[in-house]
């Protein structure tokens, strides 16, 4: 009964790389989020999305690109991998009224 | 933009000791306001919101709008509180609006 969860939990890769980080809640939220948690545990908030709009935070560089098939997946695709983007990922969502936001267990991307 | 402020990074306490984590706002009228907890290794949890008024573990936590603060509180630590505490402002349909705290690493010790 997961609500939100994500694949893969690690992710070990060359720089240069291309990859895709997936996400799936079954709460029937309407908005969906990507986070990006650095080494120092400060937590930045780099996509919104909900089934209106794609709201792109416009520090994260365009080789970050997130993708919604439908409303309860949020996948983000990252183009040329960079030691810098090494970093936990946590994907969230939330009813657009409700404020609570509910977090997936994370996928810590490692770049070699 | 509607901000949070944790103005300490880190807070060490011993066992039994009162906790308190600052969280300050800087915006109007009477915000939603949440604290969430991320223990070692977990993914982030919704630990209180004030709209609510309950008490989550033993934190409380109170708006004050003539500090505009919303600091978390327990009376007494425990071992297992050590975790990184994040204050929030509530999703209102904009990214710009979820922004969290830089958070606060509560270090409990023995």
């Amino acid at each position: 009964d997961t609500a939100v969860s994500q694949t893969p939990k690690y992710l070990v890769t060359q720089m240069g790389n291309d990859k895709s980080i997936k996400c799936e809640q079954n709460l029937g939220h309407d908005t969906m989020y990507w986070y990006k948690q650095d080494s120092k545990k400060f937590l930045k908030i780099m996509f919104s999305y909900n089934n209106k709009e794609l709201i792109i935070n416009e520090t994260v560089p365009n080789r970050f690109s997130p993708k919604s098939p439908d409303k309860a997946h949020l996948n983000l695709h990252i183009n040329s991998l960079e030691l810098g983007d090494s970093a936990v990922y946590f994907c969230a969502s939330s009813q657009e009224t409700a404020h609570e936001q509910f977090f997936g267990p994370g996928t810590r991307l490692t770049v070699l | 933009a509607q901000r949070v402020t944790q103005p300490e990074k880190l807070l060490s306490v011993f066992k039994g000791a009162p906790v308190e984590l600052k969280c300050n706002y800087s915006y109007s009228g009477s915000p939603e306001l949440f604290w969430y907890v991320q223990y070692s290794r977990q993914r982030l949890q919704l630990l209180l919101r004030h709209i609510s008024r309950e008490s989550i573990k033993g934190f409380t936590a109170d708006l004050n709008k003539g500090e505009t603060s919303f600091h978390l509180k327990k009376p007494f630590a425990q071992e297992e509180d050590s975790a990184m505490y994040y204050c929030a402002p509530p999703n209102s349909g904009g990214y710009q609006k979820v922004t969290f705290g830089i958070g606060t690493k509560l270090q409990v010790i023995p």
